[in-house]
């Protein structure tokens, strides 16, 4: 079974430019995630998609950021415009149905110069 | 308030030893999950283990088994048999509610390394 997958691997922009970061959850899983982890921290969540609604995005700085999953299986993560702080890893993961475990893909490395 | 706390920031540990990892967290709602996530340098993170709050038993996985002390509001991950493979950070995560859409909220983590 074909794991979570996120393009692209790295990132490095300047700040006020726009980057997007896609997802591709596993077969069947209904609940996708993104996190963001900043170095030295753990993750922290963004947004959380159930089909393609929003679940959860209090945490999701709306200003800037914004993500989408039209057909409920890919989504697309999107800042714009970045700022330094936004250097950090941003992690997707995926679940057949919330509470289920999730299960992560190898993250998008960002770096805002 | 931080809902996880993971104390140990770096930890070494020889191969073939076992490992205690140190998770705290912190709940009012009696239903939730604690996990243990392993993170290697790749950058995946690695679904290693899960304990419900109403589990009577301590959950095990092969070499990871979590000791979880609820009075304490602890649950600690337990490595036997450490091995080379094994170095990486590990990372306590709490979701709070029963069916519900409680995020996953993350500690800090702990860098462990192995050493021959």
């Amino acid at each position: 079974e074909a794991g979570v997958a996120q393009s692209p691997r790295y990132k490095i922009i300047e700040k006020r430019q726009s980057v997007a970061f896609w997802c591709n959850p596993i077969s069947g899983h209904a609940t996708l995630y993104w996190y963001q982890q900043i170095l030295g921290q753990g993750p922290k969540l963004l947004i959380q998609f159930q089909n393609n609604g929003v679940v959860d995005d209090s945490q999701l700085p709306k200003d800037r950021f914004s993500a989408e999953r039209l057909k409920g299986v890919d989504s697309t993560l999107k800042i714009q415009p970045a700022k330094l702080e936004d250097s950090a890893v941003y992690l997707c993961a995926s679940s057949w149905r919330d509470p289920d475990t999730q299960y992560f893909g190898p993250g998008t490395r960002l770096t805002v110069l | 308030a931080q809902k996880i706390t993971q104390t140990q920031p770096g930890m070494f540990v020889q191969e073939k030893e076992a490992v205690t990892l140190d998770c705290t967290y912190d709940t009012s709602d009696p239903s939730y999950g604690l996990f243990w996530y392993k993170q290697p340098s790749s950058g995946e993170m690695i679904f290693l283990i899960y304990q419900g709050s109403y589990d009577q038993q301590n959950a095990t996985e092969g070499r990871y088994s979590l000791n979880f002390q609820k009075a304490r509001k602890s649950a600690n991950l337990v490595i036997s048999a450490s091995q080379l493979g094994d170095s990486a950070m590990y990372f306590c995560a709490m979701r709070e509610g029963a069916d519900s859409w409680g995020k996953l909220q993350f500690g800090a983590g702990t860098q462990v390394v192995v050493t021959p």
